[in-house]
């Protein structure tokens, strides 16, 4: 079964832009969940998606944003994009509620100049 | 408010030697406690969890880690250290009165194991 997939893998990006990121979960899962991870500030949680809607939403600004379709794809987007979002950005997959591992993919690097 | 500290950024340890990467954390109720390693350039790969049980968690990769709640830790320990250990490691907690899958992390301890 193929694991998480995250596009693109790099990207590079100027301040005042804004980017979209895409996750696609392992198959038949059906909660994603995203991450920012920086050397400053560790991993920081940003929101979670569960059958198209958001269940839980970390303390990030209103510029970052998220969907999921009913696919369970999911895409996350900054706007207004500051050098300080340049980060490492994680999907992770659940199965459903009643799972309780979190299934990371690879990560979008991304490179805000 | 929700907590974890890895109270070591590294963590280095022979060959054979026995190895702990140590834990604690700080949640208002009962807890989901996980551990993840991260490899360069890799996301997140899970080792193991505890959810409620014996206190003593097995994993992947013969890593366990012992959940203490009176002292509020979940330490990571392998009884045998190899080089293909050294990665980033992180202790991660869950409110499981939070609902969904909202993880809070640790800032990550570098293992170094030494041929």
């Amino acid at each position: 079964k193929a694991g998480v997939t995250q596009t693109p893998r790099y990207l590079i990006k100027t301040r005042g832009q804004q980017v979209t990121l895409s996750c696609s979960p392992i198959s038949g899962h059906r909660s994603v969940s995203w991450y920012q991870q920086t050397p400053g500030q560790g991993l920081q949680f940003l929101f979670e998606y569960f059958s198209e809607t958001q269940r839980n939403k970390g303390n990030f600004p209103g510029r970052f944003s998220g969907r999921q379709f009913s696919n369970s794809r999911s895409e996350m987007n900054v706007s207004t994009l500051e050098l300080g979002d340049s980060a490492l950005y994680l999907c992770a997959s659940s199965l459903d509620q009643t799972s309780y591992e979190q299934y990371f993919g690879p990560g979008t690097r991304l490179t805000v100049t | 408010a929700q907590s974890v500290a890895q109270p070591e950024d590294q963590v280095n340890v022979a060959e054979g030697n026995p190895l702990t990467v140590k834990c604690t954390y700080s949640v208002s109720g009962n807890p989901y406690l996980f551990w993840y390693v991260q490899y360069p350039n890799r996301g997140l790969q899970f080792l193991l969890k505890y959810i409620t049980g014996d206190n003593l968690v097995k994993g992947s990769y013969g890593f366990e880690a012992e959940f203490n709640k009176s002292q509020t830790s979940f330490h990571l320990k392998k009884p045998s250290a190899l080089v293909s250990d050294s990665a980033l490691y992180f202790c991660a907690v869950r409110d499981r009165n939070t609902g969904g899958f909202k993880t809070i992390f640790g800032a990550g301890t570098r293992l170094f194991v030494k041929a």
